[in-house]
């Protein structure tokens, strides 16, 4: 069983470049989330889908694009990345946004120089 | 608005021994509570959970009980294994149409 599935897992880039990270999952979920994890800071949520068609800002959307493609992907872009980027991002989904239990993908780790 | 605020670690202990990590929350309403865990280079899974008062969820040995008269859901383990060294997350769902309220994290370091 698939679950959650990221790409790329590890991504370097310059200064200025741009990419998007993809996530798929195969649970039938309605909801689908980004978060990045940082030392000391725990998990901060950028965006969220609550079902397919709808988009929200979470706690730290700056800097940040989404799409939900349709039910099973939901992709993360930078369109001009900075340093502060640099983190792990996480892509999760669950049922519906209130039901409390997140399947989550192993993680991007993305370094900006 | 929510918030969860978890010990801060480390945490390191001997195989074997008690394991007990403080959560406390703030919400209104009647919140779920959860338990995530998080071992090295792998994303997030659910540990247990506890969706009302005096409920107490366990799983793998763990266990937290909800307790809205402290506003906490402190998780225990009676004998630490090395294999449990990972990182804990506490973590809520509010009333309504939230997204979930995590805690920091708190890391934990069992040796043999």
């Amino acid at each position: 069983n698939a679950g959650v599935t990221q790409t790329p897992k590890f991504q370097v880039l310059k200064t200025g470049q741009s990419m998007t990270l993809q996530c798929a999952q195969d649970m039938n979920h309605n909801s689908m989330y980004w978060y990045r994890q940082d030392p000391g800071m725990g998990l901060r949520l950028i965006y969220y889908s609550a079902s397919e068609g709808t988009t929200d800002k979470g706690e730290v959307p700056n800097g940040y694009n989404v799409s939900r493609l349709n039910k099973r992907e939901f992709s993360l872009r930078l369109e001009s990345a900075a340093p502060s980027q640099t983190s792990v991002y996480f892509c999760a989904s669950s049922e519906w946004v209130n039901t409390g239990e997140l399947f989550f993908g192993e993680g991007s780790r993305l370094t900006v120089l | 608005g929510d918030s969860v605020t978890q010990m801060e670690g480390p945490v390191t202990l001997s195989e074997e021994a008690f394991l007990t990590i403080n959560c406390t929350y703030t919400a209104t309403g009647y919140p779920s509570l959860f338990w995530y865990v998080q071992y090295p280079g792998e994303g997030l899974q659910l540990l247990l959970k506890a969706t009302k008062a005096d409920d107490k969820g366990s799983n793998k040995g763990f266990e937290a009980t909800y307790r809205k008269e402290t506003t906490s859901f402190h998780l225990e383990k009676g004998s630490v294994q090395v294999s449990d060294s990972a990182v804990y997350f506490c973590a809520l769902s509010g009333s309504g149409y939230s997204t979930l309220t995590f805690g920091k994290g708190t890391m934990l370091l069992v040796s043999p």
